[in-house]
Formats: C-alpha cells, structure tokens, sequence
C-alpha cells in the first residue's frame, strides 16, 4: 500500500514564525509531489509542486525534497492568520494516480 | 482560470436510494478523478478517469459506479445509497501534459467545490 504520512497536528505557530510541516511517502517511485492548502469547508488548492531534490521558494513559501529520506516539507515564512488551514502533501507516484496525506492543520495565532 | 464545478453543495438522501453526483471542468482536460473526504483519512480515490468513456477504479469503488460519455463531464453514482457513503465527495480534472517521466505525474489537480452527502 502506497502512503504519504503526515503529522496531524495542530501544529500552533505566532503570527510572524516559520511554520514547518512535514511528510515521508513510501513509494520510491514517487516522481512529483504536491503542497494543497484547505481552509475548512473548501477544497484543496494548489500551492507548491516540486520534482527534483532541493529547495524550491515561492514567496513566502519554500518546498523542500529530499528523495533520499523520502521526505517533503513546507515552510511558510512569515506566517499570518489567514495561513491557518488544513495542508495536504501529495505524491503523484506515476501513471494517474496521486496518493494524499491526511493533511497536517496548522493555526496562526494573531 | 480551471474550473471545476459540482452539481450540488449539500445533498440529503435515503439508505438504498439510487444517487448521482455531477461534475463539469471547462479546460478540456483528459483527466478526472472522484475522492471522498473522511476526518482523518484524507482524500481517498474512488474511480478515475483518463479520457472520454475511459474509466479505473481507485482505492474504495465499492458501492460506487461512474460515467464519462463527454470530455467535460464525469458522474459518480452511488447504485444503493448506505449510511456509511455519508462524506464529502469531491471531482478533480487534470490535464495530461507530457514531461520528464510518465505522462500526468507532475500536473497538478484542480478541485470542484465538494458535495457534502448525508445518507440518513
């Protein structure tokens, strides 16, 4: 069984912080992986992609790989209040199929 | 901008009652998808979709069926309506560009609003 685990918090950070979240997949053929954010009673919206190892910045956000370890993250630099919501790391793991975590909820506290 | 629409926010039904679930996307996308959302589970795969009348089923398609007759629309259908199907349903669409590796990994999916199903 293919799976992407993620801590299900909440994970609590000030206003201002770097909020860092995390997540391990199993599949090591896992070739793409995805940062959704959803705010409750929405659905998930892309904010990071990132295939190759490294860092990968936009904005206030920053996507790290590490295929080695199987490892994804997402900090957000400068947290605000309207970053709270639920983060779901997702694997596309080849072919169609894309396996999602459970999402990770994060509150910013003003 | 992708859009993904569903044909209803909120739906109530009965056990054993036959429903349908509508989902459109206007950018001609190849693929689509029909997840549940549980608290806790995450997004679970039911069936997807890789191109017209083209259908696979995913992680948990019992009880469920579906149907893609045009590129737009993909429906899912709960042949016999049961407590335990009470979810959020959500339709995704994907377009199929190739790249690095196989075709589709590295594109991301663009969400429908969710139809929240109570199945008394």
């Amino acid at each position: 069984q293919k799976e992407v685990e993620q801590n299900s918090g909440p994970l609590s950070v000030p206003e201002g912080a770097i909020a860092s979240l995390n997540c391990t997949y199993s599949d090591r053929g896992s070739q793409s992986f995805f940062w959704y954010r959803q705010y409750s009673g929405k659905s998930p919206e892309l904010i990071m992609f990132i295939y190759s190892n490294g860092d990968k910045e936009d904005g206030r956000f920053t996507a790290q790989l590490n295929k080695a370890s199987q490892y994804v993250s997402l900090l957000i630099r400068d947290s605000q209040p309207s970053d709270s919501a639920t983060y779901l790391c997702a694997a596309g793991t080849g072919g169609f199929k894309t396996i999602f975590g459970a999402g990770t909820r994060l509150f910013v506290k003003a | 901008d992708v859009k993904v629409t569903q044909s209803s926010r909120y739906l109530v039904k009965r056990t054993g009652e036959k429903v349908f679930l509508e989902c459109v996307q206007d950018m001609d996308h190849e693929n689509m998808f029909w997840y549940r959302q549980d608290p806790g589970l995450g997004l679970r795969l039911i069936y997807f979709s890789y191109d017209v009348k083209m259908k696979e089923k995913g992680d948990i398609p019992e009880g469920y069926s579906v149907s893609r007759e045009k590129k737009e629309r993909f429906s899912l259908i709960l042949e016999s309506a049961s407590t335990n199907q009470t979810s959020m349903y959500l339709c995704a669409s994907r377009p199929l560009k190739t790249g690095p590796g196989l075709a589709g990994t590295y594109n991301e999916q663009f969400f429908g609003p969710g139809t929240r199903l109570t199945v008394l």
